[in-house]
């Protein structure tokens, strides 16, 4: 996906331990996004930022923590993983102009597995 | 808390012919809308979006309808071709945040 770049793309972990993924985006857009993607769930929203060291938390945020030290990267750590976490994580950027908001562009997924 | 969702889970159209995907919103302060495609293994794809002070909007072989009285998106598909299949998310939004549903798994039989 043009401009959003994740990593890694696929990771096994083991119960316990701290996994963190990196979101990157090279358009300059305010907006970051996390979420996971679980069978009959949907996207769910697990943090967010709306610029450089400001974020809050979405849904399903328990378990997560996120850092955006710049603009361009958009962190996600698992503190300590469980099996629960699961999931295909997708980052997402969006911009608005004007007050008016703008649809996301996704990256391509994480698939990440805690055994 | 928001609340989209798709009528239909999954639906088999024949190569050639239109596909109709429906989405339900249960946020009547939504004021945009999209739809995305996921295929497998990748991130959802925007594929058209509409503004609530819209009802109709037509992008390449894309239609989306938006009926806000009874809060209801659908997205149609003319003459589905083999590429088109994947699963199809609507979105809605009041400011920077999206609600997605489920998905419609959208199988094209040649």
């Amino acid at each position: 996906d043009a401009g959003i770049t994740q990593s890694p793309r696929h990771k096994v972990t083991e119960t316990g331990t701290p996994v963190t993924l990196r979101c990157h985006q090279t358009e300059n857009h305010r907006y970051m996004y996390w979420y996971r993607q679980d069978p009959g769930h949907g996207l769910r929203l697990i943090h967010y930022s709306y610029g450089v060291k400001d974020t809050d938390k979405g849904e399903v945020s328990d378990g997560y923590s996120v850092s955006r030290s710049k603009t361009e990267d958009f962190l996600l750590t698992l503190e300590s993983a469980t099996s629960s976490q699961t999931s295909v994580y997708f980052c997402a950027i969006s911009e608005s102009q004007g007050g008016i908001n703008y649809g996301y562009t996704f990256g391509s997924g994480t698939r990440l597995t805690v055994v | 808390g928001e609340s989209v969702g798709l009528h239909l889970p999954t639906l088999s159209v024949q190569e050639g012919d239109n596909s109709i995907i429906n989405c339900a919103y249960s946020n009547s302060a939504s004021d945009y809308f999209i739809w995305y495609k996921q295929e497998s293994g990748k991130g959802p794809q925007f594929i058209i979006d509409i503004r609530s002070n819209m009802d109709k909007r037509q992008g390449q072989r894309v239609t989306v309808l938006l009926n806000k009285t009874v809060k209801h998106l659908s997205l149609q598909i003319a003459a589905t071709q083999p590429g088109d299949s994947a699963v199809y998310f609507c979105a809605d939004s009041t400011g920077n945040q999206f609600y997605f549903g489920t998905g419609t798994s959208l199988t094209v039989i040649p």
